[in-house]
């Protein structure tokens, strides 16, 4: 199994131009999360899925949208990049059969200028 | 608000000298208190989960151990690999949703 992967790796993006950060599991985990993490600041919930076709917003919603249309992916769009969203972000899935840990993949780092 | 503290910011330790790492918290509802660890560049790694009071876990140098307001990672005779920030989290909710603290990172010298 290949986990929790992201795409892409690194990016850069001039204000007030879009992208969607991919996010996908091979786990089958049906609880998907988004994370950003700030120096300093520890990691910050953006929005989360309790499965296929259901969101919901976390602790940093604004300037985010999610969807889930299957099980296996969670894409995080940004309309309208803007500095304040210069960061990286991770996401997650779990289980909630087996535990209530959370696996996390290797993160985007995202730079807004 | 669940809140989460993770002391100290830093921690530098020779290789063989034990420590621990605190995290202090306050949630409703408990739904396990978390340790991961994070390699710089890298996503954070789970370690273990706690779910109650006088519960612990272990994991080669490795031990956490819970109460009603903390807990603590020790780290036994730690080695250079064991270099990295401890993360700890605290979940909450019917989807355990997780707050963070700020993290500690460690560094073991030779």
């Amino acid at each position: 199994n290949a986990g929790v992967t992201q795409t892409p790796k690194f990016r850069i993006l001039k204000i007030g131009q879009s992208m969607t950060l991919q996010c996908t599991q091979d786990m089958n985990h049906n609880y998907m999360y988004w994370y950003r993490q700030d120096p300093g600041m520890g990691l910050k919930l953006i929005y989360y899925s309790v499965g296929a076709g259901i969101t919901d917003k976390g602790e940093v919603p604004n300037g985010y949208n999610v969807s889930r249309s299957t099980t296996e992916d969670f894409p995080l769009r940004l309309e309208l990049a803007a500095p304040s969203q210069t960061s990286v972000y991770f996401c997650a899935s779990r289980d909630p059969t087996s535990g209530n840990e959370q696996y996390f993949g290797p993160g985007t780092r995202l730079t807004v200028t | 608000e669940d809140q989460v503290t993770q002391s100290p910011e830093a921690l530098r330790l020779q290789e063989g000298e034990s420590s621990s790492l605190n995290c202090s918290y306050t949630v409703s509802g408990l739904r396990g208190l978390f340790w991961y660890r994070q390699d710089p560049g890298k996503g954070p790694e789970f370690l273990f989960t706690l779910y109650s009071a006088g519960e612990e876990k272990e994991k080669e140098r490795l031990k956490a151990t819970l109460t009603k307001k903390e807990s603590f990672l020790h780290i036994t005779a730690p080695k250079p690999e064991d270099s990295a920030t401890y993360l700890c989290a605290v979940g909450a909710g019917t989807a355990s949703k997780l707050t963070f603290g700020t993290g500690t990172r460690l560094q073991v010298t030779l």
